[in-house]
């Protein structure tokens, strides 16, 4: 079966670092995306990654590891508004997109 | 632009009656795509169409139907609710399926069955 997993919660002070894990077993590989949920709202699209790497954008950054199955979001200067659900998603081989169920970041001041 | 939008937001059913979401973009996206959320699980796909006129089925297509009958609109159709449809719905588009096109994401639609 296809599986996706990320931690269920995390917390981080403001002005810091989180480094939030995604590992994922899926039929096919056609990208890893990274999304940005705030309680309530809808999905936003934060960052994608199909090769092996890292690519950064401003405080976040994704990287790869598709010999692992495994991803990162590194998000740097932690703000308060960063609390949020990220949600990791890979796209598989009939490019559709299998979900992992989020990682809620609680930022504390 | 408006990106995508749902109609209606929040919405409180008995057991056994109908309803239908609307999903509308207005990027000319191709690809659409109905999802629901439920607490401690990923997004699931329900239905997605690649086109106008086409509809297929994703990883819980029962009890749900949709229809595609203008490049814009999505609807999602419920002929008979139960309690286990209780959750959000989301209603996303890209510009085609493949990658890298991101999917956007309209605001949810949150369907409580009674």
């Amino acid at each position: 079966g296809q599986n996706i997993d990320q931690p269920t919660e995390m917390t981080a002070t403001e002005g810091a670092i989180v480094q939030i894990n995604c590992t994922y077993q899926t039929s096919g590989f056609n990208g890893l995306f990274w999304y940005q949920q705030h309680a309530g709202e809808a999905p936003t699209f934060l960052s994608y990654n199909v090769l092996d790497g890292l690519e950064e954008k401003g405080r976040f950054s994704s990287f790869l590891s598709r010999s692992k199955g495994y991803s990162y979001l590194l998000l740097k200067e932690l703000q308060m508004k960063d609390s949020a659900s990220y949600l990791c998603a890979v796209m598989d081989s009939n490019y559709q997109l299998i979900w992992g169920a989020g990682t809620k970041l609680i930022i504390k001041p | 632009n408006a990106g995508v939008t749902q109609t209606p937001k929040f919405r409180v059913l008995k057991t056994g009656q109908s309803m239908t979401l609307l999903c509308a973009q207005d990027m000319n996206h191709e690809y659409m795509y109905w999802y629901r959320q439920d607490p401690g699980m990923g997004l699931r796909l329900i239905h997605y169409s690649v086109g106008e006129g086409t509809t297929a089925k994703g990883e819980v297509p029962d009890g749900y139907n949709v229809s595609r009958l203008k490049k814009q609109n999505f609807l999602l159709g419920l002929e008979s609710a139960a309690p286990s449809q209780t959750s959000v719905y989301f209603c996303a588009s890209s510009p085609d399926g493949t990658s890298p096109n991101e999917q956007f994401f309209g605001p949810g639609t949150r369907l409580t069955v009674l």
